[in-house]
């Protein structure tokens, strides 16, 4: 997982708080990625960014907002957390869409 | 949302068994991606296959991307313990499309 590095690697927020996660990237990737892992669901996309000024929806958009900051960067962020968003929260790059994609380590967010 | 089927859902091992696994889709992809995922980690890319027919080995696993492009197959020879973890196909189109599409994994597990 070297070169997605992804903070905090533990959150605890209550119901109704915001947050947001960051993700940087040193591989010189021009696409990069929001997904989240929960039991049995396997990993879903939350949103993506092909290239650095865009940023699109993937299958579980709602409650998330993301900022592409420049090509290193890929932020998060729940302006209301809620429950349901109890979750692993994994970024992740490849240097073509949809091509090779290579994951951070993950972020582990409750919300009480 | 597109779903793909991956089989077994979870399996157990004796060291020196080999292993397969397969994950199956009603649509066509031009990329297909295994990934192992050990506990408290991201998924680590193992094989990515790019051409239908295509065949790639690393080390003691090897993958194939289905003449249809629907289907894919990963087989382990002669297991051994740290090959325990999850085991995540990927189908993804490339281009412009974004992202890929997750299998739910398959648990990789030693016998007791």
């Amino acid at each position: 997982n070297a070169g997605v590095t992804q903070t905090p690697k533990f959150q605890v927020l209550k119901t109704g708080q915001s947050m947001t996660l960051q993700c940087a990237q040193d591989m010189n990737h021009n696409s990069m990625y929001w997904y989240r892992q929960d039991p049995g669901m396997g990993l879903r996309l939350i949103y993506y960014s092909a290239s650095e000024g865009t940023t699109d929806k993937g299958e579980v958009p709602n409650g998330y907002n993301v900022s592409r900051l420049n090509k290193r960067e890929f932020s998060l962020r729940l302006e209301s957390a809620a429950p349901s968003q109890t979750s692993v929260y994994f970024c992740a790059t490849d240097r073509r869409s949809g091509n090779t994609i290579y994951f951070g380590e993950g972020s582990w967010l409750t919300v009480v | 949302g597109q779903q793909l089927n991956q089989s077994p859902q979870s399996m157990f091992i004796q060291e020196g068994e080999d292993v397969s696994m397969n994950c199956t889709s009603s649509s066509i992809f031009n990329t297909w991606l295994w990934y192992k995922q050990d506990p408290g980690e991201g998924p680590v890319l193992l094989i990515a296959l790019y051409k239908a027919g295509e065949l790639t080995s690393n080390g003691r696993l090897t993958a194939q991307f289905g003449i249809t492009r629907k289907d894919s197959f990963l087989n382990i020879s002669a297991s051994i313990p740290s090959d325990v973890g999850i085991y995540f196909c990927a189908g993804g189109y490339g281009g412009s499309q974004g992202n890929l599409i997750f299998g739910k994994g398959t648990k990789l597990s030693v016998k007791p």
